[in-house]
């Protein structure tokens, strides 16, 4: 079935450093990949949705200067936390459709802690 | 996409069905029902979809009433590992259509 790859699942920074986390479907290619952000004991809240070769649209209220994201291939989107702090300390998930209606394969998931 | 509305907690028993409710009173005619579960620390799952029928696979089955304005998951022999937060999200099946998450429903099996 259909895999997404998420790297790195768990990372602990200094705040006012960057982070990246990586996002890949590994059997299929992936013209869209969305970013989510979960609070503890809260639901998933999109953050962008990705589109290979284009810029990113973000949700409202979601800084696109602070959460860069890359999706230049059709298997690789990557979202990068500029400037941490530690109210950026959540859970990141990313998606991808495998565009044969079984909705969306997600990443594992990546813990962020800013320390 | 419409909204869901699914009971905060559950307890299932070890071996017994578990039933997960969802209500979508305005569901649309082209909006699919699509349930994942979310593992502690863990990407969302999928497990079944369905538009008007009835379905099943290895996980689950899902029953949709025939207004379409509620679904039942049945994980029909419920184990330990089968504890996670259940989602129901009613969506219109396009690959660049976002999904769109609730509140959910926290299932707890206990043995």
């Amino acid at each position: 079935g259909a895999v997404v790859s998420q790297h790195p699942s768990r990372v602990i920074c200094k705040s006012g450093t960057s982070v990246k986390i990586e996002c890949r479907s590994l059997d299929f290619q992936a013209t869209t990949m969305f970013w989510y952000r979960q609070f503890p004991k809260q639901s998933l809240m999109l953050m962008a949705t990705s589109n290979e070769g284009s810029k990113a649209t973000y949700e409202q209220g979601v800084e696109k200067d602070k959460f860069l994201i890359n999706h230049a291939s059709l298997t690789l989107s990557t979202l990068t936390v500029t400037s941490a702090h530690p109210e950026d300390s959540s859970f990141y998930i990313c998606s991808a459709s495998t565009g044969y209606g079984y909705g969306y394969t997600f990443g594992s998931g990546t813990r962020l802690t800013v320390v | 996409d419409a909204k869901t509305t699914q009971p905060t907690s559950m307890d299932c028993a070890e071996g017994r069905a578990a039933n997960l409710p969802c209500n979508h009173s305005t569901i649309s005619g082209n909006e699919y029902v699509y349930w994942y579960r979310q593992i502690h620390s863990q990407g969302p799952q999928y497990i079944i979809h369905g538009l008007k029928n009835n379905e099943t696979n290895e996980m689950a089955s899902l029953i949709i009433t025939e207004d379409r304005k509620s679904s039942t998951l049945i994980l029909p022999h419920a184990t330990l590992r089968d504890t996670a937060v259940y989602y129901c999200i009613v969506r219109v099946d396009n690959a660049g259509n976002m999904l769109t998450f609730g509140g959910g429903t926290r299932l707890m099996v206990k043995p």
